[in-house]
């Protein structure tokens, strides 16, 4: 059973508009929730976290929010820019164990 | 500095053969994972280890796959037999976390693995 979900496989964005990605969970022992970047044949990259105990973490063009009463967090990319085409992975964590959703394939169009 | 180390990049092989995937963590990362991406069931933890030890291997699928930490600078995940439903790509990842904390996962490019 799939414990973090990204209910929308793909996005497709202007250059220069905010591209916006939404993730699900339904285990409230998670304590911290990431964001992966990933281009084609490469791993997984760190985006950007944040702790349960927040509801907002802002990195330059990136900003998490988490609603941990509606058990949902959203990325704010803006302005998206092209080189932010890829698949972006919502992650959350209990201790050690990080579980992934499936994944948003974003589309940066010129 | 160097990334987390992962060979090979590709691997295409026969049912029934012995696959070694290997991995080299991040100098000084004391915690270890093996992940596997598939279309169906995306990226799923295989197996944790910290400090050298196996902590959880409850995602390793069945008794075909293994894995071994012989030090802190080499991993290896062993299928065998090998089965054409165990192609994929199998992520190794490193990070200094600890068992109750949290931190950033840093992935290798993983391996790609074809099983005909």
């Amino acid at each position: 059973d799939q414990q973090v979900k990204q209910n929308s496989p793909s996005l497709s964005v202007q250059e220069g508009r905010i591209s916006i990605l939404n993730c699900d969970y339904t285990n409230s022992m998670f304590d911290y929730f990431l964001w992966y970047k990933k281009y084609p044949a490469e791993g997984p990259t760190f985006l950007i976290s944040i702790s349960s105990i927040k509801d907002k973490n802002e990195d330059g063009r990136f900003t998490v929010f988490l609603n941990k009463s509606a058990k949902h967090l959203s990325l704010h990319i803006v302005p998206s820019q092209p080189g932010d085409s890829a698949v972006y992975f919502c992650a959350a964590s209990e201790a050690y164990k990080l579980s992934f959703g499936a994944g948003t394939t974003v589309t940066v169009r010129a | 500095d160097a990334g987390v180390i992962q060979s090979p990049r590709h691997e295409v092989t026969e049912m029934g053969q012995e696959v070694t995937l290997r991995c080299k963590p991040i100098s000084g990362h004391n915690s270890l994972f093996w992940y596997r991406q598939t279309m169906m069931r995306g990226l799923e933890l295989l197996i944790y280890f910290n400090n050298n030890v196996p902590i959880d291997d409850s995602g390793m699928p069945e008794d075909r796959f293994s894995a071994k930490m012989p030090n802190a600078s080499f991993s290896t995940l062993k299928i065998q037999p090998s089965e054409p439903r165990d192609s994929a790509v199998y992520f190794c990842a490193s990070s200094r976390r600890n068992l109750g904390g949290t931190g950033e996962l840093f992935f290798g490019e993983g391996s790609r693995l074809t099983v005909l």
